[in-house]
């Protein structure tokens, strides 16, 4: 069970704009930033948005990041079939000596 | 250019011990701290830990604190991941990552990860 809980799945059509959402709590999200990352088949996870909605160098502006209270969200837009991979969020939480979480993960198919 | 390089897989019986290692180049790599990262397979990222090479102080996730040991040696820019017997449910590839900033706590962006060490626990 991760601290983290996000939807384990969605989907889109190419074109298409989806959002993949992130709940935690006031010791994580509520006080911390939000970082996410994706991961492609077989490979490292990469960092896609970082500090809530900014996007390292490289990233496309297809990719976006919000967050209000103690939720967050990832939106992808003009959805393409590379943007098929896992998808998670992060944070770090507070709690006992401050380490960071992640969620689940949600697997993204563009049908 | 950061780099993060991994030892490679590890094919291991339960019960052996092992040391897996991570190595950082084209930055200073006393001031910046490394975290480690499990996927099991075909499971989602797990935090493990965190430790500033600079002083060895050592954070470790709930999960994981006393079942692996984190360390580093600076003298050759290396981290280190350890088990002294492991179990079949230690099977997982297991990543390095650095963060953007020197500080890991309030924001913990992992921006640079190794390849990933796979490693595999079967009698």
């Amino acid at each position: 069970q991760s601290v983290l809980t996000q939807p384990p799945s969605a989907s889109g059509t190419p074109g298409q704009r989806v959002t993949i959402s992130c709940s935690g709590s006031s010791s994580n999200i509520g006080s911390n930033t939000v970082n996410w990352y994706q991961q492609l088949p077989g490979t490292a996870p990469k960092l896609l948005i970082y500090s809530n909605n900014q996007r390292p160098s490289g990233v496309p502006d297809r990719f976006s990041g919000s967050k209000s209270g103690t939720s967050a969200s990832l939106a992808i837009s003009g959805l393409q079939s590379e943007d098929e991979a896992d998808y998670y969020c992060a944070a770090w939480d507070d709690s006992l000596n401050g380490h960071v979480v992640f969620g689940g993960g949600t697997k993204l198919t563009v049908l | 250019e950061v780099q993060l390089v991994q030892s490679g897989a590890e094919v291991k019986k339960p019960g052996e011990s092992l040391k897996i290692s991570c190595k950082g180049s084209g930055y200073s790599f006393t001031s910046y701290w490394i975290g480690w990262v499990r996927q099991m397979p075909g499971k989602g990222l797990e935090w493990m830990g965190i430790i500033y090479p600079g002083d060895s102080d050592t954070r470790y996730s709930p999960s994981f604190q006393g079942q692996v040991t984190i360390s580093a040696d600076k003298s050759i820019s290396t981290a280190y991941l350890q088990w002294s017997s492991l179990k079949a449910s230690d099977t997982a590839m297991y990543y390095c990552a650095r963060p953007a900033v020197p500080y890991c706590g309030g924001d913990c962006s992992l921006v640079y990860w190794g390849q990933g060490t796979l490693v595999t626990v079967s009698s």
